[in-house]
């Protein structure tokens, strides 16, 4: 089954603890992205990925880090989480290449930073 | 600024009925619009999409109309089911830009009553 795969589903921790957000697609897609949902919002871009080792700020990179070593994945990473990353977090992958192709996203990650 | 909108946040139908949702944006550049549907504790799901060189996408119970002189989008539903109850989120793109960056609005939910 084609499907965009993020882990952990949940999670609390505290403030400055790093932590990794992992996502992994098994479409073979080369466009890969992170967006963060927030009430009132709506879903706004963090980081996106065009293919392997090339990866660029989206709207709201600050405190965020990315990396794309291999096709398939595409963690986030927060190395010192603070309470206003607290959000439901989407990853998406795309077909890259072709013209006007969705995205598709992932279930989310719901973090919870205290 | 908001690029994309969604001025309804809910919509009640009743089984059976259409449902109409609309979406207005501000962006000239954009070209690609999708519609993507949400159930609670899943990420969104691809539902339709259209590109600036047409006024009409159909598949199924779905459509979606494009007037780009107004800069509005609109989703039909017919007829519509109970099980199309979820939050719909309108987006948009610049197929020719850099990053395929979705601009999502900031959703309607829209409840169809048995």
């Amino acid at each position: 089954e084609a499907q965009v795969t993020q882990n952990p589903r949940y999670l609390i921790t505290v403030t400055g603890k790093k932590l990794t957000v992992t996502c992994s697609q098994n479409m073979n897609h080369e466009y890969m992205s992170w967006y963060r949902q927030d009430p009132g919002l709506g879903l706004r871009q963090i980081y996106y990925s065009m293919n392997v080792e090339v990866t660029d700020k989206g709207d709201v990179p600050e405190g965020y880090k990315v990396s794309r070593k291999e096709k398939r994945n595409f963690p986030l990473i927060l190395e010192s989480p603070s309470p206003n990353q607290t959000s439901l977090y989407f990853c998406a992958s795309m077909r890259w290449g072709q013209l006007n192709q969705p995205q598709h996203f992932g279930d989310g990650t719901r973090l919870s930073i205290l | 600024d908001q690029q994309v909108k969604q001025n309804s946040p809910s919509l009640s139908v009743q089984e059976g009925r259409i449902s109409i949702l609309n979406c207005d944006y501000t962006n000239s550049m954009f070209d690609y619009f999708l519609w993507y549907k949400k159930y609670p504790a899943e990420g969104p799901t691809f539902l339709i999409s259209i590109s600036s060189i047409k006024d009409k996408n159909e598949d199924g119970r779905f459509t979606v109309f494009l007037n780009k002189s107004a800069k509005h989008l609109s989703l039909h539903i017919v007829p519509s089911q109970p099980g199309d109850s979820a939050v719909y989120f309108c987006a948009a793109s610049e197929s020719g830009g850099s990053n395929y960056k979705l601009t999502f609005g900031k959703g309607t939910l829209l409840t169809v009553n048995p």
